[in-house]
């Protein structure tokens, strides 16, 4: 149980383009998902939280018309990265929240696999 | 001052030996502890969710929370070299609330 999704895992795409991230929890609904940034040996840090139904909450410095989230299921949180430039490069980390206690203490984050964007 | 401080290592242990991983963090209103695991290219794999103060055993692993000294550690028996990968300390204030993660500790377990 409690296993989440990303789509792609890997992604290349040119710079001024869109990319679209899908997070998914698989046997588990979600109503808050987070989405991460990870640089090469680097700890995760939070871009925003997205809860279904609502408007996403995004961190300090993070720019929310650039990176769209969208949580529009119980099972589903997607992050556009819009207008993607070289900086943009990173791999993104989408993790959801279990209000029900799966398997470990309540309200426990359980990450996805993640997704490794790289804009030339 | 960073919230939650992890020495990034890295840190190289022969397989089998004994691997002590820990965590300092300033802000006293943590109340939930979790170690994840990472493996290279990959996302953080939840290992150990402690609430408050105390010890947790899940076989060969043993997390323990000490809130007086705000210190946190993660002990792995009979290291593996199939436990090599980053280990994450992380925490929160409340359920459900926002994860503070510390930097990881790259482990490697030579064979």
């Amino acid at each position: 149980g409690a296993v989440v999704s990303q789509h792609p895992s890997r992604v290349i795409c040119k710079s001024g383009t869109s990319v679209k991230i899908e997070c998914r929890s698989l046997d588990f609904q979600a109503t808050t998902m987070f989405w991460y940034r990870q640089f090469p040996k680097k700890s995760l840090m939070l871009m925003a939280t997205s809860n279904e139904g609502s408007k996403a909450t995004y961190e300090q410095g993070v720019e929310k018309d650039k990176f769209l989230i969208n949580h529009a299921s119980l099972t589903l949180s997607t992050l556009t990265v819009t207008s993607a430039h070289p900086e943009d490069s990173s791999f993104y980390i989408c993790s959801a929240k279990s209000s029900t206690g799966i398997i470990w203490g309540s309200d426990t984050q359980y990450f996805g696999p993640g997704t490794r964007l790289t804009v030339l | 001052q960073k919230e939650v401080e992890q020495d990034p290592g890295p840190l190289s242990v022969p397989e089998g030996a004994i691997v002590s991983l820990n965590c300092t963090y300033s802000n006293s209103a943590f109340q939930y502890f979790m170690w994840y695991r990472q493996y290279s290219r990959k996302g953080p794999e939840l290992l150990m969710y402690t609430y408050s103060s105390g010890n947790k055993e899940d076989g060969r692993f043993t997390a323990q929370v000490d809130k007086s000294s705000k210190y946190i550690s993660l002990f792995i028996r009979d290291s593996q070299p199939s436990d090599s990968a980053t280990y994450l300390c992380a925490m929160s204030n409340n359920q459900g609330g926002k994860l503070i993660f510390g930097q990881g500790t790259e482990l490697s377990v030579k064979p």
